[in-house]
């Protein structure tokens, strides 16, 4: 079946200082892969997204390519910000198969 | 972890009628859940969030009077399609947080035909 996995946290980084949270995931098929993030007593937004093998999606700063070889989708920031401090989701859909990783804690101390 | 569930998992209905979908959680009590909508092959986008006790908050371009939202216990939120048209046809979902951590109830399809 589908699956995601996603590096566990909490991750805890100083300002400025480069992020990387891995995915992977298990799927038949091809999925659409997605970064969602959730800031402290909101729902979930999506971040980026990229919907075929090599699509980079981008947005805020944030980056994630489709690496169909290795089954990835990490999410990388250069250089990141307290207002970054947040839970990421890797998800990925097949349809209306729907499966979210268990989410990446991130806090950015100033 | 924590159960969400979500009830019913799909629904067709004709257009013009109400359809309520509930969201549970099982063994914790939640006070914010979150209700959600996916096209197909799209993103999962946020509809509002449901506070207990109280209205909810809307996304923007989301039609309050037509996406009713119910959150009248710790348990349980509430969303009614009314006055369905095809265009609603979708797949919802809901979540809910226990511990900083988010759990999905099983999404609902909906038809409306």
């Amino acid at each position: 079946g589908n699956s995601v996995t996603q590096m566990e946290g909490p991750v805890t980084l100083s300002e400025e200082a480069f992020l990387t949270i891995n995915c992977t995931y298990t799927a038949t098929g091809y999925p659409s892969l997605f970064w969602y993030v959730q800031y402290p007593g909101e729902g979930l937004q999506l971040l980026l997204k990229a919907t075929k093998a090599d699509d980079k999606g981008s947005n805020k700063g944030f980056e994630a390519t489709y690496r169909k070889e290795t089954t990835s989708f990490h999410l990388e920031k250069g250089s990141v910000q307290v207002s970054d401090s947040a839970v990421y989701f890797c998800a990925l859909t097949w349809g209306q198969n729907f499966v979210f990783g268990p989410g990446t804690r991130l806090s950015v101390l100033p | 972890g924590a159960v969400v569930s979500q009830h019913p998992s799909w629904v067709i209905c004709k257009s013009g009628t109400s359809v309520k979908i509930e969201c549970r959680s099982l063994d914790f009590q939640a006070t914010t859940m979150f209700w959600y909508r996916q096209f197909p092959k799209q993103s999962l986008m946020l509809m509002a969030t449901s506070n207990e006790g109280s209205k909810a908050t809307y996304e923007q371009g989301v039609e309050k009077d037509k996406f009713l939202i119910n959150h009248a216990s710790l348990t349980l939120s509430t969303l009614t399609v009314t006055s369905a048209h095809p265009e609603d046809s979708s797949f919802y979902i809901c979540s809910a947080s226990q511990n900083e951590k988010l759990f999905f109830g099983s999404g609902t399809q909906l038809s409306v035909l």
